[in-house]
């Protein structure tokens, strides 16, 4: 059973540039969500998507954007990096289904360095 | 108030002690509660997760939560060198909302 996938593993790009980011859920799930680790801190959440659209968003900005493709998989965009955006980004898939259960599972992120 | 409360100070013990680990919160919409366990340049890999206040226990590891006190805890018993990682608490609202938020998380090293 394939976990979450992502790619590229490491990318560098300079101020100004875009940068798109890939996601394959893991087999089964139909939910991603996307967040940004900064070096020594917790990942913040970025958004979510389900059923191609964005269901939920957390405080970043606009340049900020994603798409989710009929077989779940999704990508991350982001415009006009700044030196900031240097982090590393991870997707997280799950089932949307009520129950107990409300688990995410991760993949091993992409890094990005911005210089 | 940030929503989750971890504080992120490094935590060295020898193999075989006690580890404990700690998050407050602030959002009482949180029902779902987690801990990740990461390695070094390496995604969160869940851990435990447990569904409103209790108990959980699964070999090493037991989570506690206190709605009551908005207190989540994970307890590592007879740790091992291969537990040396960063831990991350995270909780969610109710399904459909499942955003997660994160604790800065704790910077274990287990010393053999």
């Amino acid at each position: 059973d394939a976990g979450v996938t992502q790619s590229p593993t490491h990318l560098i790009k300079t101020r100004g540039q875009q940068v798109t980011l890939r996601c394959s859920p893991k087999s089964g799930h139909d939910t991603v969500s996307w967040y940004q680790q900064a070096l020594g801190q917790g990942p913040q959440f970025i958004f979510q998507y389900y059923e191609e659209e964005e269901r939920q968003r957390g405080n970043f900005p606009d340049r900020f954007s994603g798409h989710q493709f009929p077989n779940y998989s999704s990508e991350l965009n982001v415009n006009a990096l700044l030196l900031g955006d240097s982090a590393l980004y991870l997707c997280a898939s799950s089932l949307d289904q009520r129950g107990d259960s409300n688990e995410q599972f991760f993949g091993p992120g992409t890094r990005l360095t911005v210089l | 108030q940030k929503e989750v409360e971890q504080d992120p100070g490094p935590l060295s013990v020898p193999e075989g002690a006690i580890v404990s680990l700690n998050c407050t919160y602030s959002n009482s919409a949180f029902q779902y509660f987690m801990w990740y366990r990461q390695y070094s340049r390496k995604g969160p890999e869940l851990l435990m997760y447990t569904y409103s206040s209790g108990n959980k226990e699964d070999g090493r590891f037991t989570a506690q939560v206190d709605k009551s006190s908005k207190y989540i805890s994970l307890f590592i018993r007879d740790s091992q060198p291969s537990d040396s990682a960063t831990y991350l608490c995270a909780m969610s609202a109710a399904w459909g909302n499942n955003r997660l938020a994160f604790g800065k998380g704790n910077q274990v090293v287990v010393i053999p």
